[in-house]
């Protein structure tokens, strides 16, 4: 699976949209970008993932370059609830199993 | 519907003693995934079953660590014995075919080796 690449953290303000990065240039035609986020002391928590086309689900928004090299997912108004850990993975959807980088830590602020 | 249901949620054992976890997996799926969190990291596979079939487990280290999925539902996950180095959060995760194949994630073991 193809490598990605986050900034390490991040801030926003509370009520704001918090715009989250990611990097997977080597990414292959095959392989959807997922995004999970972990909330400090529980499990991953799924969000979204798309192959091309934008996404949107009550959670998120994720958008998708046309190149599909980079890809940002978009929290529409950020609450102190949404302060985490989000990973941006590249997987093949045939594929059986993620694998994490470091993740940005998100910092959201009143 | 019920997530992936994971117990102990916090386990203190002294170093060189055993530990074991359970999972319940989402039902239906048939993958089912044990991971391992160090602090401060992403999570790593340990394992991966299909069914019963244990069909990933490189990463498992088999001096100590051993998993089992008897009729490809629960798993449970052993350490013996226990060491320093094992304190990390066991996560346990499970996915579906064909259902595009998203991996849901339980909550979570806290083990603390001390």
């Amino acid at each position: 699976d193809a490598k990605t690449t986050q900034p390490t953290s991040m801030d926003c303000a509370e009520g704001r949209a918090a715009n989250l990065p990611c990097n997977h240039s080597t990414i292959s035609g095959n392989e959807y970008v997922y995004w999970y986020r972990q909330i400090h002391s529980q499990g991953p928590q799924y969000i979204i993932h798309g192959l091309k086309n934008n996404e949107t689900n009550e959670m998120a928004s994720l958008i998708i370059t046309e190149d599909r090299k980079s890809s940002t997912l978009i929290l529409p108004h950020a609450t102190l609830r949404d302060t985490a850990v989000y990973y941006c993975i590249v997987k093949d959807n045939a594929g059986n199993m993620l694998t994490f980088g470091g993740g940005t830590r998100l910092m959201v602020k009143p | 519907e019920a997530g992936v249901v994971q117990s102990p949620r916090y386990k203190i054992i002294e170093k060189k003693q055993p530990v074991a976890f359970w999972c319940n997996p989402i039902s239906g799926h048939n993958t089912l995934y044990w991971y391992r969190q160090n602090l401060g990291q992403g999570p790593e596979l340990l394992i991966r079953y299909e069914n019963e079939e244990a069909v990933d487990d490189s990463q498992l280290p088999k001096d100590r660590f051993s998993a089992e999925r008897l009729k490809g539902v629960d798993s449970t996950l052993k350490i013996q014995p226990a060491e320093l180095g094992d304190s990390a959060v066991y996560l346990c995760a499970s996915s579906q075919r064909g259902s595009g194949n998203t991996i849901y994630f339980g909550e979570g073991s806290w083990l603390t080796v001390v």
